[in-house]
Order: C-alpha cells, then structure tokens, then sequence
C-alpha cells in the first residue's frame, strides 16, 4: 500500500516551457486534490476533483489545468510555466464528501521556474 | 473572504506544554483539522474537531469553540521530534479546507 505517490519529485523549467505533475493513490478514494505551498505558507488549492471524470477550481486556479481519467490517477499540467509557479506541489486524496474528511498527502514535488 | 490566523512562532521547552491557538472566518463551516509538517516534508494529519469540546490522541488535544470561531493545539510533554510547523485548516461549506500560515514549533532542550 504506497498510499500517495507523485511523479517527479524534483523539477526545473525554463519560462514558457510545459509539464505534467503525476498523482496517484491506491485508497481508492473518490477525492483529489492539487495544492501549491510557497515559503512560510499555508497550502492553496489548486484544483480538486470529486471522482473519476470530474474536476472543479480551487482558490489559485489561474495558469494550470487538471484532468482525473482514472480513478486512481490526477494529473496537473502546466501550459506556460512562469517564475511565479515556482513553488512545492503536494497532491492529496480523501473519502470526501463528509465533515470528517481526512487528507492524504504524497511527498510533493519541489517545482523551480526559471 | 476566508482566512485562519495563527502564530507565525511558538518556542518551547522539551517536557513542557504548548497552545497553539486558530482564528477562522469561513464561508460554512463543518470543523478544524491541524496538520503537522516537518521541515521538508509532507503534511500528515493529526485531528479533527466538527463539535465543540476537547478531542484528545496520545500527548495530542484539539479544541474547538464553535461559537467564538476558535480552536487550539494542545501538545503535552514535548519532544524534540515535535520540531515542526503545525496548520490549522477549516472545512468550508464545500467540503474543502482553507489553510492557515502555519506556526513554526521550536522546541528548546
């Protein structure tokens, strides 16, 4: 049981350049999150999904997109990569969709933007 | 809007006890999570309060006063591995949590 995996852990891009961030958890949990944490901050949600095929916006949506095909898997891209994304990437899953809702996290994946 | 003060910092002895205190204003509101991270690390979970009152895990206690949109972190009997920033996160009507800035613990031998 890996419990939540990301994929990579380390990244380094050039302005403009793309990637994918890979997810995956094997709790069979129906909710994903993606969150970006900078220095001395609390974690902002990204974007989330509620189950497989489904994706809503967080509260720093702006310049990423997500897709949730398979249950077990949540993918964030980055079209454009700017200075600001540079930042820690943790991904997370839950039961969800009840008060007690328990987040997993993966080891995150440390992002620099140059 | 939505947001969750705590301390930046709280310094400690090892043995001692230590509060760290959360302020929420939420649009909706199921209850209070606190996270620790250690430096580097992932956040792991360690409580959750939905009612008001005093849940209490090993050397860990939450607390939760609904009515006064507040919560605490009580840690007993500190060890140098409780070295670590501690979130509080509130659930909102959506059933996501909105973050505080977390609270750097350092614990002094």
């Amino acid at each position: 049981n890996a419990g939540v995996t990301q994929t990579p852990k380390f990244r380094v891009l050039k302005t403009g350049q793309s990637m994918t961030l890979l997810c995956a958890q094997d709790m069979n949990h129906e909710y994903m999150y993606w969150y970006r944490q900078d220095p001395g901050m609390g974690l902002r949600l990204i974007h989330y999904s509620v189950g497989e095929g489904t994706t809503a916006k967080g509260e720093v949506p702006d310049g990423y997109n997500v897709s949730r095909l398979k249950k077990q898997n949540f993918l964030l891209g980055l079209e454009s990569a700017a200075p600001s994304q540079t930042s820690v990437y943790f991904c997370a899953s839950s039961t969800g969709g009840s008060s007690y809702n328990e987040q997993f996290f993966g080891p995150g994946t440390r992002l620099t933007v140059l | 809007g939505q947001s969750l003060e705590q301390p930046s910092e709280v310094t400690a002895v090892e043995g001692a006890i230590v509060q760290i205190n959360c302020t929420y204003q939420t649009s909706g509101f199921y209850g209070l999570s606190w996270y620790q991270q250690h430096d580097g690390g992932a956040p792991t979970f360690l409580s959750y309060n939905a009612l008001d009152g005093l849940e209490e895990t090993g050397r860990f206690s939450s607390f939760l006063s609904r009515s006064d949109s507040y919560g605490y972190l009580l840690l007993q009997e500190l060890q140098m591995k409780d070295s670590a920033s501690y979130f509080c996160a509130a659930m909102d009507s959506n059933y996501q949590l909105i973050w505080g800035a977390g609270t750097k613990l350092i614990i002094k031998p």
